[in-house]
């Protein structure tokens, strides 16, 4: 297993249009997050799903956002009309299930979003 | 709610020097507490994290922590820094046995001079 892989790397998208980046965690994590670092900050939580449910979501996600895993493996993050504020990098981790004192998070390379 | 601050967004020392980054903790109850670092254009590693075990925490890296309760502390310390060090670090709290969210702090960028 090669880690928390993150697809694409670098999006550079037009304000208004539609994009989608996807998030294949460690195979044999239950637990998924959504994370969004913007320059100078620290990462902020968006979601996290255990399996396919989708158990929390922040006031960060807004209509605009939509996150999901069908099969409870990868994920896709989608965020329509893109907006400048979303230029962000957008983090993906995966957790085994169990207390998190005991894993902490593996977080993926994330994916770069710059909205022009 | 919890809530970590770091102090010195920038933290600048010479190779060979001691490094100290501040990271203070707010939580209603006890917390999980973890250092990440985060190398440019990466995602976040692991350097170590505590669990109410022993206060002192010995990471990655030759880095190590130590918990103080009285202060509400959380301090990342190396006895010698290398130029590999240069990098951002995050602290992050978690409330004890959740599994959601880590809440992280702002960040301090660690440049490490010769």
């Amino acid at each position: 297993d090669t880690g928390v892989s993150q697809d694409p790397r670098h999006k550079i998208t037009k304000r208004g249009q539609n994009v989608t980046f996807r998030c294949d965690p460690i195979s044999e994590h239950n637990r998924l997050y959504w994370y969004r670092q913007t320059l100078g900050q620290g990462p902020e939580f968006l979601t996290y799903f255990q399996n396919e449910a989708q158990l929390e979501k922040s006031r960060l996600l807004s209509d605009r956002f939509s996150a999901e895993r069908p099969k409870g493996s990868f994920s896709t993050l989608e965020i329509q009309r893109t907006e400048q504020g979303d230029s962000a990098m957008y983090l993906c981790a995966s957790s085994p299930q169990g207390p998190i004192s005991n894993y902490g998070y593996t977080f993926g390379s994330g994916t770069r979003l710059t909205v022009v | 709610a919890q809530s970590v601050t770091q102090l010195g967004s920038h933290v600048s020392v010479s190779e060979g020097a001691l490094v100290l980054l501040r990271c203070n903790y707010s939580s209603s109850v006890p917390p999980y507490l973890f250092w990440y670092v985060q190398y440019p254009n990466q995602g976040l590693q692991l350097l170590l994290k505590y669990t109410s075990a022993a206060t002192l925490v010995k990471g990655i890296n030759g880095f190590e922590a130590e918990f103080k309760k009285s202060e509400t502390s959380f301090h990342l310390t190396k006895p010698s820094a290398h130029m590999s060090d240069a990098a951002e670090y995050f602290c992050a709290v978690s409330l004890t046995g959740t599994a959601s969210k880590l809440t992280f702090g702002t960040g301090t960028r660690l440049q490490v001079t010769l």
